[in-house]
């Protein structure tokens, strides 16, 4: 079946340490996302890539950091620097290419520091 | 760049009864527009999307959603709520010509017996 696996589901982080998300797609999608999501804020967007080799910052990029070294894997580090880490985190993908059609997202990543 | 405001951060309605979850944006050109569905703990899933043409666009589960050019709106209503139809409810937009998707804040539906 295709789509989008995020992993771990539940991820604890002692503070000062990083951490890093997982994300595999098997769609075939050229563009993929990070966003984090908290209560009453929405999905914010953290990292975006258009292409294997190249990502863009988004809203709130500081304190996290990304790779895009396949087209099929996104991973997100978040890094000791961020300074409110615990959040639950989503990731997506689309076709791109700007012919922009839905993103499609995994099942997330709920990360608390302790 | 791109914005998108849902004007409700939370919604109750009766069982049964109609729904309408609101949704505005800004965009200096044209755009994308999409409502998404969570359900606890989950991502988030595609009700429906406006691409170009028909402006009234009909989703997953009932719902539909009209594109308003002029008002900037993207509403999305449904005829008849069910207790299923509890979740959080997801307004976004991508300007064409680029991926970056944004979303809104989500608006809460609470569906009361």
């Amino acid at each position: 079946d295709g789509g989008i696996t995020q992993s771990p589901k539940y991820l604890f982080r002692k503070e000062g340490q990083n951490v890093t998300l997982s994300c595999e797609q098997n769609l075939n999608h050229d563009a993929m996302y990070w966003y984090r999501q908290d209560p009453g804020q929405g999905l914010r967007l953290i990292y975006y890539s258009q292409i294997v080799n190249d990502f863009q910052k988004g809203d709130i990029a500081e304190g996290y950091s990304v790779s895009r070294e396949k087209k099929e894997s996104f991973p997100l580090t978040v890094t000791s620097a961020q300074k409110n880490p615990t959040a639950f985190y989503l990731c997506a993908s689309s076709i791109g290419e700007t012919t922009n059609t839905e993103a499609f997202f995994g099942q997330g990543t709920r990360l608390t520091v302790v | 760049a791109q914005s998108v405001t849902q004007l409700d951060s939370q919604v109750p309605v009766f069982e049964e009864a109609p729904v309408e979850l609101r949704c505005n944006y800004s965009s200096s050109v044209s755009v994308y527009l999409f409502w998404y569905v969570q359900y606890p703990n989950q991502g988030l899933q595609l009700l429906l999307k406006y691409l170009s043409g028909s402006t009234l666009v009909k989703g997953i589960n009932g719902f539909e959603a009209e594109f308003n050019k002029s008002q900037t709106s993207f509403h999305l209503r449904k005829p008849s709520v069910h207790i299923s139809d509890t979740a959080e409810y997801f307004c976004a937009v991508a300007q064409r010509g680029d991926d970056k998707i944004i979303f809104g804040k989500g608006t809460r539906l609470h569906i009361l017996p």
